[in-house]
């Protein structure tokens, strides 16, 4: 079936650290892949995201590349700050051949301290 | 700018009491969605709606039911809430398909059935 693997947390990093959070998926058809970020007390944004093989999503210095050969989607980030301290989503649609609903990963809590 | 307002951010409930989450977005999206989200587990899909008076279930619909009678609203409600049934609800809504649009997030609501 469809769904979502990604890297358990929690994350703890020291401020300027690289970071990595995995993310793999299995899917039917083609799915488009996102990343999400909730800050503390508030919903989910959208952070990047990639609707084919081999395209890069990139915001705020996170990057992440859709392969679809390993059915990957990792989150990658070169320098963390204390303000990047969040839980992180990892997403994709396309669950059972529609493209209307997202199947979403358990989440990975990520603290940057200073 | 864009918003999906959620009426009540926290509540605390009796079990066995009729509960009713209320979503309204202004941003005339045709679907809608409930997701409940729990420590561990990420987020579930319980209810999506595509169009007015249109509902189909998710992936936990069972002691949930939804109502959309007008386009900017989609309520959750709790026929006889459960202690189970404490979580985080997150509505969300987007126009159109997942790979060209955004979905947007409201800050949730926290239930407490005691």
């Amino acid at each position: 079936g469809n769904s979502v693997t990604q890297m358990e947390g929690p994350v703890t990093l020291s401020e300027e650290a690289f970071l990595t959070i995995n993310c793999t998926y299995t899917a039917t058809g083609y799915p488009s892949l996102f990343w999400y970020v909730q800050y503390p007390g508030e919903g989910l944004q959208l952070l990047l995201k990639a609707t084919k093989a081999d395209d890069k999503g990139s915001n705020k210095g996170f990057e992440a590349t859709y392969r679809k050969e390993t059915t990957s989607f990792h989150l990658e980030k070169g320098s963390v700050q204390v303000s990047d301290s969040a839980v992180y989503f990892c997403a994709h649609s396309n669950s059972g051949g529609s493209n209307y609903k997202l199947t979403f990963g358990k989440g990975t809590l990520l603290t940057v301290n200073p | 700018d864009v918003k999906v307002t959620q009426s009540s951010r926290y509540l605390v409930k009796r079990t066995g009491e009729k509960v009713f989450l209320e979503c309204v977005q202004d941003m005339d999206h045709e679907n809608m969605f409930w997701y409940r989200q729990d420590p561990g587990l990420g987020l579930r899909l319980i209810y999506f709606s595509y169009d007015v008076k249109m509902k189909e279930k998710g992936d936990i619909p069972e002691g949930y039911s939804v109502s959309r009678e007008k386009k900017e609203r989609f309520s959750l409600i709790l026929e006889s809430a459960s202690t189970n049934q404490t979580s985080m609800y997150l509505c969300a809504s987007i126009s159109g398909d997942f790979s060209g649009n955004t979905i947007y997030f409201g800050e949730g609501s926290w239930l407490t059935v005691v």
